[in-house]
């Protein structure tokens, strides 16, 4: 199975602050379709997951674009230029280039 | 709008086994993929396997082959999950979400206990 390591585990920011989650596959997600099926999900405290961007740099429909997302093979990363309080929560890279779909262990954001 | 609408909690007991629904609207149902998946409160997030509506084929991680069966309604745009032989490990919440991943069920707890 592809393991998606993402770090740090937790990060902690102020409202405003421009943060960056990296996460790297154990194995590269390019398709032979030629699309890279790395998506980009937030959990917020007792809901369902988000999903944010998509392919590695779309921009799911509604989300804020302060939410971004680049990357390549096997070396991802998202960042949130100017986190804002509703942003907090766990956040988690996906793969879908693979079966069985895999997660990342989470990114969990934190006000300082 | 799209909305994918699952069942209630389940309390149960070891070893039995239990069905969970997701019922769809907003959408083509018949044509699309759904996905389910298993988190344990606190941790990440398992993927248990999908099911395509048109003919019910499934695909299945291996780690939940046995444990659980996917199938469909599609008179009611209904996605269902057998959970089998059920141990205090399969305590969980089980998610259904499209395979696009942009719309996701509101989650379920199954509990398993005596």
């Amino acid at each position: 199975d592809v393991v998606l390591t993402q770090t740090p585990p937790t990060l902690s920011a102020t409202i405003g602050q421009s943060v960056s989650i990296s996460c790297r596959s154990s194995q590269s997600l390019l398709d032979s379709d030629g699309d890279t099926y790395l998506n980009w999900l937030l959990q917020r405290p007792g809901q369902s997951p988000q999903l944010l961007i998509y392919s590695v740099s779309n921009l799911e429909s509604g989300v804020p674009n302060r939410f971004s997302g680049s990357g390549s093979e096997t070396d991802f990363t998202l960042k949130i230029s100017g986190v804002e309080a509703e942003d907090l929560g766990v956040y988690y890279c996906m793969q879908a280039t693979h079966a069985p779909y895999t997660f990342g262990a989470g990114t969990k954001l934190e006000l300082k | 709008q799209v909305k994918l609408q699952q069942s209630g909690a389940e309390l149960v007991k070891p070893g039995a086994s239990v069905k969970l629904s997701c019922k769809t609207s907003g959408y083509t149902f018949s044509t699309s993929y759904m996905s389910w998946f298993k988190q344990i409160p606190g941790q990440s997030i398992e993927w248990i396997g999908m099911i395509y509506a048109g003919d019910g084929g499934t695909g299945y991680n291996q780690k939940f082959k046995g444990k659980a069966t996917l199938t469909v309604d599609t008179s009611s745009s209904t996605a269902y999950m057998d959970l089998s032989s059920l141990t205090t490990e399969d305590s969980a919440v089980y998610f259904c979400a499209r395979n696009s991943f942009d719309y996701w069920g509101q989650g379920v707890m199954v509990t398993v206990s005596s």
